[in-house]
């Protein structure tokens, strides 16, 4: 199973909008709802921001957001805030193999 | 709160073996399937395996297939896993993580353990 596909580094100045791609197959990201999105500071453990494509976990802010379209998932954050930064990653389920994460994307706030 | 707390972690040579613990507290752990999540130095996060809450069902990565094996124990409240044959590319921090609901994502997760393998 290879990784999901994730652009390297997406920035943007406070207070805008990126999104973060994260394209796989129809085995995995486009076969199944199952699409989440981790959030790893510098020097911390990822901690979980998406699941189930659009879920937000309790205290995770409404300025993340996420959707899918066909075999490509995003992770919508709007108000961007210094706060922010830090490198995204995405996984989803692959049906036999159990869970597949993306190769992951640096979030710079200028 | 829910806390998952690694240890066990350090330098080990190659061909070398060594035991990485979790530890979980506030929440039911014998409720939920638990995985090991493994990241190299620099680079992204790679599954390494995952337990069903009972035991029963064992899934590992290629990468750790026949090296590795994860076990618990439900009446500690522990997550262990058993990495043999160790080379130079298992260095990483290593994660453990609690499943979320029907097990498709990593709802809690630990601080992480570093292992390195060198001579």
């Amino acid at each position: 199973q290879s990784a999901l596909t994730q652009p390297r580094s997406v920035s943007g100045s406070p207070g805008q909008s990126v999104t973060i791609s994260c394209t796989g197959t129809s085995s995995d990201v486009g076969g199944y709802i199952y699409v989440s999105w981790y959030q790893q500071r510098p020097g911390k453990a990822p901690k979980l921001m998406i699941y189930d494509v659009s879920k937000r976990p309790s205290g995770v802010p409404d300025r993340f957001s996420g959707s899918k379209s066909g075999n490509t998932a995003s992770l919508i954050i709007s108000g961007l805030q210094a706060e922010d930064e830090a490198d995204y990653y995405c996984c989803s389920y692959a049906g036999s193999y159990p869970l597949v994460f993306g190769t992951g994307t640096e979030v710079t706030v200028l | 709160q829910v806390q998952l707390v690694e240890s066990g972690g350090g330098l080990v040579k190659p061909g070398g073996s060594l035991r990485l613990s979790c530890a979980a507290s506030g929440f039911t752990f014998s409720d939920y399937y638990m995985s090991w999540i493994r990241q190299a130095p620099g680079k992204g996060l790679e599954w390494v395996s995952y337990i069903s809450s009972a035991g029963s069902s064992i899934y590992y990565a290629d990468s750790v297939k026949g090296r590795f094996t994860i076990s618990r124990d439900n009446a500690k409240n522990s997550l262990y896993l058993q990495m043999n044959s160790l080379r130079a590319e298992d260095t990483a921090v290593y994660y453990c993580a609690s499943l979320g609901s029907f097990n498709r994502y990593f709802q809690y997760w630990g601080q992480g353990t570093l292992v390195t393998v060198s001579s």
